[in-house]
């Protein structure tokens, strides 16, 4: 079947610290990759995508690769500010209607 | 301004009784979802639908229901069948149903609260 793995959270970072959450997959089809954040008590919004192998998905300084022979899509950020404290979603799409199914989620905190 | 609203942010229901979560989208996408979110989960699939007047059961159907009598709109019951029916419910949208390279959309949100 479909499934999605994160690292568990929550996770503790410096602000202008390198952050990695990793995301590994099972699919039984190609599927397509994502990432969304959720601010507290908000929905859910896309960070980035990826939709076939090796292709790099980025967006506000984070980063992820489709890596196909690992079945891996972590997420990276070079140097975290107090404002990406939020929790963070990896996600694959997959089957003839698109449904997607989500990991646990990572909630991510930033310090001063 | 493009986007889904859910209304209310907030609901209060007594045990017993059914409520109803509004999901409406002006991003002319045909396919809607509904999801429902526990606290330090991810997100379980209640409701699909992938056309109008069309709507199938995801991961988590039972003690709930809805219908899909416009393109924009996707209300979504929770009934007095679902036994334990605080969460957050999320809605979202996407514009197609079969493409799987299609983002999928949120909403806010609504916190149902069970008293």
């Amino acid at each position: 079947g479909n499934s999605v793995t994160q690292m568990e959270g929550p996770v503790t970072l410096s602000e202008e610290a390198f952050l990695t959450i990793n995301c590994t997959y099972t699919a039984t089809g190609y599927p397509s990759l994502f990432w969304y954040v959720q601010y507290p008590g908000e929905g859910l919004q896309l960070l980035l995508k990826a939709t076939k192998a090796d292709d790099k998905g980025s967006n506000k300084g984070f980063e992820a690769t489709y890596r196909k022979e690992t079945t891996s899509f972590h997420l990276e950020k070079g140097s975290v500010q107090v404002s990406d404290s939020a929790v963070y979603f990896c996600a694959l799409s997959e089957g003839n209607f698109n449904k997607f199914y989500f990991g646990s989620g990572t909630k991510l905190n930033v310090k001063p | 301004d493009g986007g889904i609203t859910q209304s209310p942010k907030y609901l209060f229901r007594k045990e017993g009784q059914n409520v109803t979560l509004s999901c409406e989208q002006n991003l002319n996408h045909d396919a809607m979802y509904w999801y429902r979110q526990d606290p330090g989960q991810g997100l379980r699939l209640i409701y699909y639908s992938q056309i109008v007047n069309d709507f199938q059961k995801g991961d988590i159907a039972e003690g709930y229901s809805v219908s899909r009598e416009k393109k924009e709109s996707f209300p979504l019951t929770v009934t007095s069948a679902q036994k334990n029916p605080t969460a957050f419910y999320l809605c979202a949208s996407s514009p197609r149903g079969g493409r799987i390279t299609d983002t999928q959309y949120f909403g806010p949100g609504t916190r149902l609260t069970v008293l």
